[in-house]
Parts: C-alpha cells; structure tokens; sequence
C-alpha cells in the first residue's frame, strides 16, 4: 500500500521567515496530494491541495510543488505568522475511494 | 452548510466494553470515511463507505467495525476495548467519493475515546 514519509517532524522559525515541509510517497498510482492543518484540539482543515495533472499551486501565502517523476511534494508558507504555528500533514490518495495516506505530522513554531 | 459532526466528543471506558462512535456528514455528503489518530502512529484509515457499502479498509483488527445509513450517517463499533484504542477518532465527508480520491475530505470535530 500507499506511505508517506514527511520532513520535518518539528519546525521552529521566527515571524516572517518562510518554511518549507517536504513528502515523499511510494505509490505511483496516487495523484491527488492534500495539505492539512490541525491547531491543538482542533479538527484538521483542507488548506491547499495539488492534482497530479499540476505542477504547482498557489494560494496567497501558501504553495505547493510536486515532483510525480521524483514522487516527492513540498509545502511553502512565506511571511510565516504566529497563527501558522499548527501541526500540517500531508497525505496522498490513490485509486482507492476517499483513501487518504497521511505523513506523521510537521509541528511548525512560529515565534514573533 | 452545516459541517461534519461527531457524537459524544468525549468517551471514557474500561478495557473489554465496546464502544460506538456517531458522525453526520454535510448535507450531501454521501462518502464518509474513519480514521485514528494517536500521538504514535498519526492519522491511519480505518474504513470508508458509499451509500451503505463499505468499499474500503485499512489495516485494523476486526474489533473495529462500521456502518452507514440511508442517510448517509455513519457509525463505527469498537468491540472487546484495548488500552491501545485510546486514541482521537475522525470521520471525513466527501461528496460522491470518487474513485482516485480527488475530493476534497472534510473532517468532523472527532471523538476523543480514552480507555482505561
């Protein structure tokens, strides 16, 4: 089946800094990458996703790349702000229904 | 729209006593998908299912069971507890479940079952 192996389990930047959060997955039948974000207590929530038809994504201050020859994805945030500070997870779905295969978590610290 | 919902949100319970969890997908929501999340092992898939028919599992014991209505309500069954059930459970709702799994999966609040 399906794995997803994320980097980095922990992330500490300071306010304004970027961050980065890279996934590899082994299933070269997946093509569909979400990005979540849980806060503590918190259910996780959608905050970009890229197709496997799609090379990058953008959404204001969020980005995401995927490498489907490297079988690699990344996370961009730019101008990092205390409230990004979240665990984020990255998962991939492949040709089972509503399968989502998660990373372990990145928890990102963002200090003013 | 209202979002997924989960009942209780809190459970405590013995070792050996079974348990059953509720999730109400958003309106329209027809697939509707169950996963653990522990500290340990992060967000794992338990099952998932379409119009009453459970099209996919993931790797958990038999102890772990579902099912869901004509509603599209879901409930998932934990039987003969473990102290390793101890754990957040997360329901997700998508709208048609489509093969390849390129919906999107809104997650409900979860219910925190903690066995002692």
């Amino acid at each position: 089946g399906e794995n997803v192996e994320q980097h980095p389990s922990t992330l500490s930047v300071q306010e304004g800094d970027s961050a980065v959060i890279k996934c590899t997955y082994s299933d070269s039948a997946s093509n569909y990458f979400p990005w979540y974000k849980q806060e503590l207590g918190k259910r996780p929530q959608l905050i970009i996703d890229i197709r496997s038809n799609v090379g990058e994504k953008k959404d204001q201050r969020i980005a995401v790349t995927l490498n489907k020859t490297a079988k690699h994805f990344s996370l961009h945030i730019t101008e990092t702000q205390p409230e990004d500070s979240a665990v984020y997870f990255c998962a991939a779905s492949g040709a089972g229904y509503s399968t989502l295969t998660f990373g372990k978590g990145t928890m990102l610290l963002v200090s003013p | 729209k209202a979002g997924v919902t989960q009942t209780p949100r809190y459970l405590i319970k013995t070792r050996g006593q079974q348990v059953t969890l509720s999730c109400s997908p958003i309106s329209g929501h027809r697939s509707v998908s169950w996963y653990q999340q522990t500290p340990g092992q992060g967000l794992q898939f338990l099952f998932e299912y379409f119009s009453e028919t459970q099209r996919n599992k993931g790797n958990f014991p038999g102890r772990f069971s579902g099912r869901q209505f004509s509603n599209s309500r879901s409930e998932m069954n934990v039987s003969t507890l473990e102290l390793g059930d101890s754990a957040l459970y997360l329901c997700a709702s998508s709208l048609a479940g489509l093969a390849g799994g390129q919906e999107t999966q809104y997650f409900g609040p979860g219910t925190r079952l903690l066995v002692l």
